[in-house]
């Protein structure tokens, strides 16, 4: 299958700071881009779908201006949480869609705000 | 919106027994149904598909039937081992739209 990669895999960081994740396909063009974020034990929840070159949509519930994405290319998308706090904390995993069907999930990103 | 249920949500068999977990979806226009193995703390890894033209689909010892009238589908894994041991997701996806997951089955295969 093609291969998604997301960098950083681990970050901590400070209440009130600003974090940025990456997640590129390294091996085929993503027309559309999700976000998902994972609480312990529980199933993956959707953030927001981004388009490359234009705004990302949000699901119903979650801050645009705190979760800010850009898909700035076919390969590129990126996550920034905005003064994070703790209850911010959790496995952020972004996903690629090239082929009309099949979704292909990068390695995760497991964020801590102290 | 599309709403998925799955279950159960634990399961526990012995090394060698057939493994089934079920789910169940609203949206009569989904035509997409992947299953989602995922070991703890890393990415779900698809294991097997199928869409809405075919009622069953088998690769070696995975199998996922569908169910369009009856909106369900299931995964069978069959002679399970330990390294079959994680959580598996269903989803489903009408044509265009964003995945909806199931809110997961950990399997644990006892040797």
């Amino acid at each position: 299958g093609a291969v998604v990669s997301q960098h950083p895999s681990r970050v901590i960081c400070k209440s009130g700071t600003s974090v940025k994740i990456e997640c590129r396909s390294l091996d085929f063009q993503a027309t559309t881009m999700f976000w998902y974020r994972q609480f312990p034990k529980q199933s993956l929840m959707l953030m927001a779908t981004s388009n490359e070159g234009s705004k990302a949509t949000y699901e119903q519930g979650v801050e645009k201006d705190k979760f800010l994405i850009n898909h700035a290319s076919l390969t590129l998308s990126t996550l920034t949480v905005t003064s994070a706090h703790p209850e911010d904390s959790s496995f952020y995993i972004c996903s690629a869609r090239g082929d009309p069907y099949e979704q292909y999930f990068g390695p995760g990103t497991r964020l801590t705000v102290t | 919106g599309e709403n998925v249920e799955q279950h159960p949500s634990t399961l526990s068999v012995q090394e060698g027994d057939s493994a089934v977990i079920k789910c169940t979806y609203s949206d009569s226009a989904s035509n997409y149904f992947p299953w989602y193995k995922q070991e703890l703390g890393k990415r779900p890894q698809l294991i097997i598909d199928i869409r809405s033209n075919v009622g069953e689909k088998k690769d070696q010892r995975i199998a996922v039937t569908l169910n369009k009238t009856a909106k369900h589908f299931s995964l069978h894994i069959t002679e399970t081992q330990p390294e079959d041991s994680a959580v598996y997701f269903c989803a489903a996806r009408a044509a265009g739209n964003k995945l909806t997951f199931g809110g997961g089955t950990r399997v644990l295969v006892k040797p």
